[in-house]
């Protein structure tokens, strides 16, 4: 079984670009969460959605929006790149995003904006 | 509000030896807790939770932690260190609405 396979694997963006990652969840997974990993923040919870509905979503400002496909697949964009959105993006799907599931990461798209 | 914390950013041990990891955290409500690792150019991989079932969880090569209500703890130990553990480890707490919050990381160094 394949696992999270996340595209581009590097990005590089200048400020005020916007930028879109990709995201293609183990099959048969039909949550699919995203994380920011930075040095200085850690690990925040971006948004997951469930059947092509964002079901929840943490604190980061409308800049930082998704979307989920029929096929669960999902994208998240980032409108106005700041420097400060310079970060690796990690999604995670699970069966069905139950707080007591397992969470399964793919390797991460790292932005970079100049 | 949830909240994790992770007693020491780097934690070095000698191959062989006992590894501890140490995780505090605060919840309004009773919480799920996860241990995850990250090896380097990778996404994160789960090594135990806890879900409210037994409060000694075992998990994957050889890890396992204690949930400890009173003291908001949930450690993680391994009894002797391999070079291959050598990554960085993620203490989690579910949060009220969905996703996790994750504390800042321990990176664990293996000696030789």
């Amino acid at each position: 079984k394949a696992g999270v396979t996340q595209t581009p694997r590097y990005l590089i963006k200048t400020r005020g670009q916007q930028v879109t990652l990709s995201c293609s969840p183990i099959s048969g997974h039909r949550s699919v969460s995203w994380y920011q990993q930075t040095p200085g923040q850690g690990l925040q919870f971006l948004f997951e959605y469930f059947s092509e509905t964002q079901r929840n979503k943490g604190n980061f400002p409308g800049r930082f929006s998704g979307r989920q496909f029929s096929n669960s697949r999902s994208e998240m964009n980032v409108s106005t790149l700041e420097l400060g959105d310079s970060a690796l993006y990690l999604c995670a799907s699970s069966l069905r995003g139950g707080a007591d599931e397992k969470l399964f990461f793919g390797s991460g798209t790292q932005l970079s904006v100049l | 509000a949830q909240s994790v914390t992770q007693l020491g950013s780097h934690v070095s041990v000698s191959e062989g030896a006992l590894v501890l990891l140490r995780c505090n955290y605060s919840s309004s409500v009773p919480p799920y807790l996860f241990w995850y690792v990250q090896y380097p150019n990778q996404g994160l991989q789960l090594l135990l939770k806890y879900t409210s079932a037994a409060t000694l969880v075992k998990g994957i090569n050889g890890f396992e932690a204690e949930f400890k209500k009173s003291e908001t703890s949930f450690h993680l130990t391994k009894p002797s260190a391999h070079m291959s553990d050598a990554a960085e480890y993620f203490c989690a707490v579910t949060r009220p609405f969905g996703g996790l919050t994750f504390g800042k990381g321990t990176l664990l160094t293996v000696n030789p």
